[in-house]
């Protein structure tokens, strides 16, 4: 499959703080990313839609001037967690993909003190 | 917007024995469905997807099956092994954005236990 890499894959910061999370393709362009969140035990929540060289598309109820992304080339989308709650501690994901199919990051799970 | 419903919530079966999980969709515009099984802490792995102008495909232990008429669509392991334990989450396409990503509304997952 398509390689998708995300960074860094582990976080702990303190409550406040801002936190940016690196999502990249590899070994494709993806003119669109997706961010999800996942809490322990439940399914993949899309969060946000990032197309590359415009404003991101958030879900309802996803706060946009929290959640910062940025997809500035056709293979790197940030997502920043900015002032950083202990409720904002999750397992973030990205994905993307070629026509054959989506694929995800590693997920990075943030854990905020 | 689609609605994916997945069950059951945990499936227990024994070694060898077989193992299906099934989704219903709500959106009739949807025409992608994949499967993906992910492994504690780890990220999802694509395993099967299957188009709405299929209604059947095999790899090898694993086959999805699609009922468009229904709108549901099934996994099915076969021979299950101990590794295949994992969280399995089946998708299905909201809409197709522009160039090549798919925008993905997932089930709740099953957690699929293979006794040894």
């Amino acid at each position: 499959g398509a390689v998708v890499s995300q960074h860094p894959s582990r976080v702990i910061c303190k409550s406040g703080t801002s936190v940016k999370i690196e999502c990249r393709s590899l070994d494709f362009q993806a003119t669109t990313m997706f961010w999800y969140r996942q809490f322990p035990k439940q399914s993949l929540m899309l969060m946000a839609t990032s197309n590359e060289g415009s404003k991101a598309t958030y879900e309802q109820g996803v706060e946009k001037d929290k959640f910062l992304i940025n997809h500035a080339s056709l293979t790197l989308s940030t997502l920043t967690v900015t002032s950083a709650h202990p409720e904002d501690s999750s397992f973030y994901i990205c994905s993307a993909g070629p026509h054959r199919g989506t694929f995800f990051g590693q997920g990075t799970r943030l854990t905020v003190v | 917007g689609e609605n994916v419903e997945q069950h059951p919530s945990t499936l227990s079966v024994q070694e060898g024995d077989s193992a299906v999980i099934k989704c219903t969709y709500s959106d009739s515009a949807s025409n992608y469905f994949p499967w993906y099984k992910q492994e504690l802490g780890k990220r999802p792995q694509l395993i099967i997807d299957i188009r709405s102008n299929v209604g059947e495909k095999k790899d090898q232990r694993i086959a999805v099956t699609l009922n468009k008429t229904a709108k549901h669509f099934s996994l099915h392991i076969t021979e299950t092994q101990p590794e295949d334990s994992a969280v399995y989450f089946c998708a299905a396409n909201r809409i197709r954005v522009s160039g090549s990503a798919r925008q993905l509304t997932f089930g709740s997952g099953t957690q699929l236990t293979v006794l040894p």
